[in-house]
């Protein structure tokens, strides 16, 4: 596509519930990132995947964050049992290159909402 | 561990002024450095990219440089104007992920 499409745009659910994030990538972008923004707050980084590697989970917060990816496609973030402190927006980004060369695109978000 | 750190955190100036944002990072050893716009709401633009063998790079009005020995970049925004007002991110790279700084909210009023 275009750009890098997530969805939903917004979820808001109750505490407790687990949710799925979906990131759908530019096409031929072979890197692909997960980040989290508290509301006023920086970019965290929680996971990172390129091609066919191990992904680098070493920003995600907790055993109730995971993230697939199948191949250079489409990728879920899924929270389980979410928490009130998982309330932010989580942008999603790919890049043409790895290893750090290339240029990140970011999607539009989708805005988490725990009640 | 790398640390961004972006001054000033806030700027409100009227139309038509030259603005120049701060950008700060700690290892010098990087791969690139990104500046973002962020509208509220939004997700990120991305608005320049300097590889670390690069001194600056021009986009229309906006220029950025880098000195990377001395762990620099400056964005700079010429005859600003207030479709200009967002927050502004830069971003440095040096393993596989970008680490952001907190940004600089700007706000230009007519």
């Amino acid at each position: 596509g275009a750009g890098v499409s997530q969805s939903p745009s917004n979820k808001v659910t109750e505490k407790g519930k687990d949710v799925e994030l979906r990131c759908d990538p530019i096409s031929g972008h072979t890197a692909l990132y997960w980040y989290r923004q508290r509301l006023g707050q920086g970019l965290e980084f929680l996971i990172y995947f390129q091609g066919n590697s191990a992904p680098d989970k070493s920003g995600l917060p907790s055993d109730r964050f995971s993230a697939e990816r199948t191949g250079e496609s489409v990728s879920t973030l899924t929270i389980q049992r979410t928490q009130q402190e998982d309330s932010a927006v989580y942008l999603c980004a790919s890049s043409r290159e790895a290893g750090g060369t290339g240029e990140l695109f970011f999607g539009e978000g989708s805005r988490l909402t725990v009640l | 561990k790398q640390e961004v750190t972006q001054i000033p955190a806030a700027l409100s100036v009227p139309e038509g002024e030259n603005l120049v944002l701060n950008c700060s990072f700690t290892d010098s050893a990087i791969y690139n450095l990104q500046w973002f716009r962020q509208d509220p709401g939004k997700g990120l633009t991305s608005l320049l990219l300097i590889q670390s063998s690069q001194r600056e790079q021009t986009s229309g009005r906006l220029n950025a440089s880098l000195d990377k020995s001395s762990g620099r970049s400056t964005l700079y925004i010429a005859a600003s104007q207030p479709g200009d007002s967002a927050t502004y991110l830069c971003a440095v790279r040096n393993t596989d992920k970008l680490i952001f700084g907190t940004g600089t909210r700007l706000q230009v009023f007519p």
